[in-house]
């Protein structure tokens, strides 16, 4: 069965400074791999997806993702935090059905 | 743009009430989602349907049922609310070509139950 494991439910950066959020999954077939972003008070939307080809993904606003299938990870990076990246993000795995495992989620907090 | 709505964004309900939530996607699309969401818990699906008439049970479906009647429309219904059901739902749809497709969401509806 797949599943995600995000590492840290709450992140804090200082705005300008690197973004960093962890994702490991677990998958018995090639996966397919998104991060969603939650702003306060609204529904997730996608930041990104992997599917097949690069493994390096760019995204929305800045965002990037890392494909690495021996570390089983897709990590998200953004090089300089703004203060509206304050977000809930989720890392989600998909096994080629519709269907999507999400992680538990982490809490990205911006200061100035 | 796709647009998913949820008819309530606020709800209050009374324990052993029937309730509905209703979402309406305008894409077209053919799967469509139920999650529930709490907090250190992430998204949890509930039930998903792939066409019209058809769903499929998710990862948490005791105590919720669902109907589609129309492809646009998909509703989640709570037969007798418990407090347990407390909780923020979400909706999403998603074109139905396979893995790779993107979920779109509604802005969710805060169900408490008291």
């Amino acid at each position: 069965a797949q599943s995600v494991t995000q590492l840290g439910s709450h992140v804090s950066v200082s705005e300008g400074a690197l973004v960093l959020l962890r994702c490991n999954y677990s998958s018995s077939v090639p996966p397919y791999l998104f991060w969603y972003v939650q702003y306060p008070n609204q529904g997730l939307q996608l930041l990104l997806k992997y599917t097949t080809g690069a493994t390096l993904v760019k995204g929305i606003n800045g965002f990037e993702a890392e494909f690495k299938k021996s570390e089983t990870s897709f990590h998200l990076t953004k090089p300089s935090a703004h203060m509206s990246d304050a977000a809930e993000y989720f890392c989600a795995v998909s096994e080629g059905y519709s269907t999507l495992t999400f992680g538990k989620g982490t809490m990205l907090l911006v200061s100035p | 743009d796709v647009k998913v709505t949820q008819s309530s964004r606020y709800l209050v309900k009374r324990t052993g009430e029937k309730v509905f939530l209703e979402c309406v996607q305008d894409m077209d699309h053919e799967n469509m989602f139920w999650y529930r969401q709490d907090p250190g818990l992430g998204l949890r699906l509930i039930y998903f349907s792939y066409d019209v008439k058809m769903k499929e049970k998710g990862d948490i479906p005791e105590g919720y049922s669902v109907s589609r009647e129309k492809k646009e429309r998909f509703s989640l219904i709570l037969e007798s609310a418990s407090t347990n059901q407390t909780s923020m739902y979400l909706c999403a749809s998603s074109p139905g070509t396979g893995g790779t497709d993107t979920q779109y969401f509604g802005p969710g509806t805060r169900l408490t139950v008291l």
